[in-house]
């Protein structure tokens, strides 16, 4: 089984809809991110935490919003989903005094 | 904004030569560097990391830091088929925060 654990993998989905995007962690880790990924555009970050309290918006939050729900989990939601949010996401972990990411095997997402 | 730039690529070689990664970084006061390989379809994973000046090998793998010039390379000896990937750049700007920055990637190419 994979450390980090992302759900759906793949997801269509309509303009205007609320869309969750999970990701759930073996690895211990207090860090958590999500990042977006898109053709030409390389990496980037939406929000990230390090620890359950602690919740930072990233270079693109617009129009997203997270819940670290424990130390494991950390959901991303598109409260009303757009066709500029298709994209690949994924969530990464990491430990504090490395700056190693883990990344989960990414979820698919595509807005109509 | 922290920019991190590399080139697009595709970068081809021909099996057993050496690929030369370069990528460049905007924000003089980065500390910590990293390279990440992607194959088709997979999720980022980490396969070099450089802190100071200087190169540092792993195997095949030499990583190479000029802070003065905000240019970090990725030397990729005896290339191997199997080393056809995107190769991404990422820059830590966050000091102990660890949020990194990434380059769009570079697709290189090993022909047999």
């Amino acid at each position: 089984d994979a450390d980090v654990t992302q759900t759906p993998r793949n997801r269509i989905t309509k303009t205007g809809k609320r869309i969750m995007l999970e990701c759930s962690q073996t690895k211990g880790h207090d860090r958590m991110y999500w990042y977006r990924q898109d053709p030409g555009l390389g990496l980037r970050l939406i929000y990230y935490s390090f620890d359950v309290k602690d919740i930072n918006k990233g270079e693109i939050s617009d129009g997203y919003s997270v819940s670290r729900q424990a130390q494991a989990k950390f959901s991303l939601s598109l409260e009303s989903a757009i066709p500029n949010q298709t994209a690949l996401y994924f969530c990464a972990t990491s430990v504090s005094d490395t700056g190693e990411l883990f990344f989960g095997e990414g979820s698919r997402l595509t807005v109509l | 904004q922290k920019e991190v730039e590399q080139n697009s690529g595709p970068l081809s070689v021909p099996e057993g030569a050496i690929a030369s990664l370069n990528c460049t970084y905007s924000d003089r006061g980065s500390q910590s560097f990293f390279w990440y390989r992607q194959y088709s379809g997979k999720s980022p994973e980490l396969i070099m990391s450089i802190y100071s000046n200087g190169d540092k090998e792993d195997g095949r793998f030499t990583a190479q830091l000029n802070k003065a010039s905000q240019y970090v390379s990725l030397l990729i000896r005896d290339s191997q088929p199997s080393d056809s990937a995107t190769y991404l750049c990422a820059v830590n700007s966050g000091g102990s925060n660890y949020k990194l920055t990434f380059g769009k990637g570079t697709l290189l190419t090993v022909n047999p």
